[in-house]
């Protein structure tokens, strides 16, 4: 069976600071990866997908970026974290035109 | 721009009753539907996937999908208190773009 992992859980980091946060996709290959951020009572936002290693698309600019070194890896990342950066991340796999499943999240908040 | 349109609530359904969730959507060419059940706090799990127009059961909970209608709803028979949540609705226009609702917040009343 297929299970993805995200991480950390949570995480706190100042403003102007470095951002990493990882999801890796078990039980499958060349899975379809996503990247969400849920603010605090809001829809869920769609900021990068990916379909294949080095293909990332886009969805909202921003500070943020993303990038898949292997097939089964997705990271969002940052240089310099602002305070309207902070929300819950949601890393999600899916196959073509099928249902997505998602990580646990990642709930950030920048101080 | 493409849109999927959910009322917010809350609904509140008192225990052992049918809890109703709809959902409506802008993009005619949409071809998959799903809902998600979402606990404060928690990231989104699937509950129910359909494809086609009409019904489709599993377990307690039916998805029902009018296209013709641009509308899909959750039925979500004998309600318990561990099925208060929110429930979003999802949808896939395209191939890879996943399009969700704000969420519709359920609260069961013992």
């Amino acid at each position: 069976s297929q299970t993805i992992h995200q991480w950390p859980a949570t995480l706190v980091q100042p403003v102007g600071s470095p951002l990493s946060l990882e999801c890796t996709v078990e039980g499958t290959s060349n899975p379809n990866l996503y990247w969400y951020r849920q603010a605090a009572g809001r829809g869920l936002q769609l900021l990068f997908y990916s379909v294949g290693i080095g293909q990332i698309s886009s969805e909202v600019p921003q500070n943020l970026s993303a990038s898949r070194p292997q097939d089964r890896q997705f990271i969002l990342s940052s240089k310099k974290l602002l305070l309207s950066d902070s929300g819950f991340y949601l890393c999600a796999w899916s196959r073509t035109n099928t249902e997505a499943f998602f990580g646990q999240g990642t709930r950030l908040t920048v101080v | 721009q493409k849109e999927v349109e959910q009322n917010s609530g809350p609904l509140s359904v008192p225990e052992g009753a049918i809890a109703s969730l709809n959902c409506t959507y802008s993009d005619r060419v949409s071809q998959s539907f799903f809902w998600y059940r979402q606990y404060s706090g928690k990231s989104p799990e699937l509950i129910m996937s359909i494809y086609s127009n009409g019904d489709k059961e599993d377990g307690r909970f039916t998805a029902q999908l009018n296209k013709a209608s641009q509308y899909v709803s959750l039925l979500i028979r004998d309600s318990q208190p561990s099925d208060s949540a929110t429930y979003l609705c999802a949808v896939l226009p395209g191939t890879y773009k996943y399009i969700f609702g704000t969420g519709t917040r359920l609260k069961v009343l013992a």
